[in-house]
């Protein structure tokens, strides 16, 4: 069982508006999490890097929360572009040092 | 931010050939270089991690004699598909870090083995 389950599997959204994306994990021990944004055919670019003391994160319109209680973690997106079409996948450092990659959620933007 | 990339961003071979694919970090050196493989809509997979100068470590399933990792240098890893078949048509995505510092992606390299 992935350690690291994100939903939804896929959505689509209209230009400008929001959505949230969800991240539950069961890591442990924890040590980070961190959203990338994967382009079709492109590797994963870093969005966020959140540890055990941060509950939020901001990059741009790209918002971040985790919850390590209740190990939940979610990534909202504010006014969607539709540069905003990618796979957003969600990592969880363990303490180990490795990382668990969730499937990703697609999103796709349309104007 | 620091740029990882990899050559070549896409291959097309015939089964029973080789393939080499190039990982290099540009600004920064890499002290460790991941090496995953990524199937049309899933994770990444870990395949290998490689330290500059020692052998790579090989995920649980990856067979080391077909996916030969070389990590000669700071700033370059290169991983063979020897005898390639058409099952190891896939997306292979390196990552390098510099110490403990985040890791890098680079923007993947396609292999279509017909």
């Amino acid at each position: 069982k992935n350690q690291v389950e994100q939903s939804p599997q896929s959505l689509i959204i209209l230009e400008g508006k929001n959505c949230t994306l969800q991240c539950n994990y069961t890591v442990s021990p924890f040590s980070n999490l961190r959203w990338y944004k994967q382009d079709t055919g492109r590797g994963p670019v870093s969005l966020t890097i959140m540890t055990f003391s941060e509950n939020t994160k901001s990059n741009g319109r790209y918002t971040a929360t985790l919850d390590a209680d209740t190990k939940q973690s979610s990534l909202h997106i504010t006014a969607s572009q539709l540069s905003d079409s990618a796979s957003y996948i969600c990592v969880v450092g363990s303490g180990w040092g490795k990382l668990q990659f969730g499937a990703g959620t697609q999103v796709v933007v349309t104007p | 931010g620091a740029v990882v990339s990899q050559h070549p961003s896409w291959v097309i071979c015939k089964s029973g050939t080789s393939v080499k694919i190039e990982c290099r970090s540009l600004d920064f050196q890499a002290t460790t270089m991941f090496w995953y493989r990524q199937f049309p809509k899933q994770s990444l997979m870990l395949m290998a991690t490689s330290n500059e100068g020692s052998k790579a470590t090989y995920e649980q399933g990856v067979e080391k004699d077909k996916f030969l990792i070389n990590h000669a240098s700071l700033t370059l890893s290169t991983l063979t598909v020897t005898s390639a078949h058409p099952e190891d048509s896939s997306f292979y995505i390196c990552s390098a870090r510099e110490g403990s510092n985040e890791q890098f992606f680079g923007p993947g390299t396609r292999l279509t083995v017909l």
